[in-house]
């Protein structure tokens, strides 16, 4: 089965720092990796996704992810932290198997940037 | 482009009392349409993947007849929660994926719908 980890229930982080928000994948074959941020009460936004390509991947908002096979991690990045970017985000892989797209979630990651 | 909406955004309803919750597709056809859980301060819980116009397919755990999909249309497709009771409050956020399209196979996430049975 496919899933992803994600070991930090919360992250802190100062305004204008550099921001890291971990990820770890287990999947046979090739994996489809995304991230999502989710604020208070509401749906999921979709920030990126490797599917193949580059493994520096750019998205949404000024975040960028890693994709690092050797290590089978997934992480999300952002060279400056936002207070606004304070929010639940999550790490997600799809399952390809049969032509399906499910997504599995990892448990979520709370970031919080401070001033 | 890809706006999912669903409603109501909130519901309060009294126990043993069924609600029902749209989730629509705003500018493109969903093919696919799926159903999450969400606990606070928890991950999304798939419960169910419905095609349109076929039934849908639950996930373990996921009592059926308690908790009704219906997608008739490629643009539509309901959740019931039926007799619920208060162990039913929670987050409820659909995704829609086409299989069509540049964006095919992507999910695309409703803004969600807080249920509190009382």
């Amino acid at each position: 089965a496919q899933s992803v980890a994600q070991p930090e229930d919360q992250v802190n982080v100062a305004e204008g720092n550099p921001l890291t928000v971990k990820c770890t994948y287990s999947v046979s074959g090739n994996p489809y990796l995304f991230w999502y941020v989710q604020y208070p009460n509401r749906g999921l936004q979709f920030l990126l996704k490797y599917i193949t390509g580059d493994n520096l991947v750019k998205g949404s908002y000024g975040f960028e992810a890693e994709f690092n096979k050797s290590q089978t991690s997934f992480h999300l990045k952002k060279p400056s932290a936002l207070v606004s970017d304070s929010a639940l985000y999550f790490c997600a892989v799809r399952d390809i198997k049969g032509g399906g797209n499910k997504l599995t979630f990892g448990t979520g990651t709370q970031l919080k940037v401070e001033l | 482009g890809a706006v999912v909406s669903q409603h109501p955004s909130w519901v309060i309803c009294k126990s043993g009392t069924s609600v029902k919750i749209e989730c629509r597709s705003l500018d493109f056809q969903a093919t696919t349409m799926f159903w999450y859980r969400q606990f606070p301060k928890q991950s999304l819980m798939l419960m169910a993947t419905s095609n349109e116009g076929s039934k849908a397919t639950y996930e373990q755990g996921v009592e059926k007849d308690k908790f009704l999909i219906n997608h008739a249309s490629l643009t539509l497709s309901t959740l019931t929660v039926t007799s619920a009771h208060p162990e039913d409050s929670s987050f409820y956020i659909c995704s829609a994926s086409s299989s069509m399209g540049q964006g095919r196979y992507e999910q695309y996430f409703g803004p969600g719908t807080r249920l509190t049975v009382t």
